[in-house]
């Protein structure tokens, strides 16, 4: 998708809330989608992943939610911290013929205040 | 920590010349890549690889070229630097696709400024 630059959406949060970052991805034959959480001056992290046969998976502290009808995205992370102030990408990848050519997002800002 | 280290870390070059950025895993992962990312752009595919001398081009491959003689290195040249290429490269590896639990991680990027 398109990037918006140095404009990224940004979700400011408070400490100790809920945060929610959404993501529309472009291609209906993705079937694999992955969340990285990049801090500044670092590469891409793996934050949890999910494919196209759930709607729903949970890691720690952290949930993906995946709606293929509208072909959307979300992550939602609880108890947000300030260490979770970070860019926000999520990656759509189709299996099998196109593993690790992903389509990045691009990127949500989150900032966590005291 | 994937395994992963890329070399250099930062570099600046001279309008073309060439530039040598190599990424080395101790995975023993099969799958090699490397991307670009710019502001405007967000992270975008310049070459992969399936395996050792298995390589082919990604979205952003012009005036890239890729090598793979051994599992664990994969190395990114620009033959002629441009100031177009100034860029954060990361390189990325994975185990085999589709497999549970496998998934496609990056190391801490190398820093590439042509003057």
């Amino acid at each position: 998708g398109e990037s918006v630059g140095l404009h990224l959406p940004t979700l400011s949060v408070q400490e100790g809330d809920n945060s929610i970052i959404n993501c529309a991805y472009s291609n209906s034959a993705s079937d694999y989608f992955i969340w990285y959480k990049q801090e500044s001056g670092k590469g891409p992290q793996f934050i949890i992943d999910i494919r196209s046969n759930m709607d729903k998976r949970q890691g720690q502290r952290v949930t993906v939610l995946l709606n293929k009808t509208v072909k959307h995205l979300s992550l939602q992370i609880a108890a947000t911290q300030p260490g979770d102030s970070a860019v926000y990408f999520c990656a759509e990848n189709r299996l099998p013929d196109s593993w690790g050519k992903l389509q990045f997002g691009a990127g949500t800002q989150v900032v966590v205040t005291p | 920590d994937a395994g992963i280290t890329q070399s250099p870390r930062h570099k600046v070059t001279e309008t073309g010349t060439p530039v040598t950025l190599r990424c080395h895993q101790t995975e023993n992962h099969r799958y090699m890549y490397w991307y670009r990312q710019d502001p405007g752009h967000g992270l975008r595919l310049i070459h992969y690889s399936y395996g050792v001398k298995d390589t082919d081009k990604g979205e952003v491959s012009d005036g890239y070229s890729v090598s793979r003689s051994k599992t664990e290195d994969f190395l990114l040249t620009l033959e002629s630097a441009t100031s177009s290429q100034t860029s954060v490269y990361f390189c990325a590896i994975s185990e085999r696709k589709g497999v549970s639990g496998n998934t496609i991680y990056f190391g801490e990027g190398s820093w590439l400024t042509v003057v």
